[in-house]
């Protein structure tokens, strides 16, 4: 257990549909990253966010979105889904820059059918 | 933009010692990190070079050279659990409009063979 926790792992849901993905950080760690896994291709960096604020945008898509709650948890939403939105979707933590290393979650499979 | 190379597919017996390049085109640059994925599960972190040179962990070492903007991943002795991807990843920039992302490679799958 990494100590960033997301939910759900699976989620299988239909064209045009909306989806929130939930993601808890580890313990102390101010910054969530968010992350896009297509089948066998790299990490795309979608958005990053840092004591509540957006700090970094990807190329996220205008039909996703993203907030970190005072909590410090995180959600995306992802909505309008396409059948090219099937992936896996990483959160990772970091305490401050994460220069030396973020701990990612073990992800969110989502499938669009 | 940036863009960084690593090879797509390495093959290596177990035992063995086997290197993964990255090189990297940053409009900026904040260090050198590796991570490996075994299949399907999350990333973890490896190493993190922010200076020239070599650094090790274990039966892993990292190497850098900003000058070539090149480094790699050394792995010795190798074990079947070695068998995943490994991803290069650089930190851009430190300007506050860009945050702390990472920009990863296309990741190198290694395969060990017994």
């Amino acid at each position: 257990d990494s100590g960033v926790t997301q939910t759900p792992k699976h989620l299988i849901t239909a064209t045009g549909q909306r989806v929130t993905l939930r993601c808890s950080p580890r313990s102390g760690d101010l910054s969530v990253y968010w992350y896009q896994q297509s089948l066998d291709q790299g990490l795309q960096f979608l958005i990053q966010y840092y004591n509540g604020e957006e700090r970094a945008k990807g190329n996220i898509l205008e039909r996703f979105s993203a907030q970190q709650f005072p909590d410090l948890h995180s959600e995306l939403n992802l909505s309008s889904l396409e059948l090219g939105d099937s992936a896996l979707y990483f959160c990772a933590s970091s305490v401050g820059g994460g220069v030396y290393g973020y701990t990612f979650g073990s992800g969110t499979r989502l499938t669009v059918v | 933009g940036q863009s960084l190379e690593q090879p797509s597919e390495v093959t290596a017996v177990e035992g063995a010692i086997v290197q993964i390049n990255c090189t990297y085109q940053t409009s900026g640059f904040y260090g050198l990190s590796w991570y490996q994925q075994h299949d399907g599960g999350a990333p973890t972190f490896l190493s993190y070079n922010a200076l020239d040179g070599l650094e090790e962990t274990g039966r892993f070492s990292s190497f850098l050279s900003r000058s070539d903007s090149y480094g790699y991943l050394l792995l010795q002795e190798l074990q079947m659990k070695d068998s995943a991807s490994y991803f290069c990843a650089v930190r851009p920039s430190s300007r506050p409009e860009y945050g702390n992302k990472l920009v990863f490679g296309a990741g190198t799958i290694l395969r060990v063979k017994s």
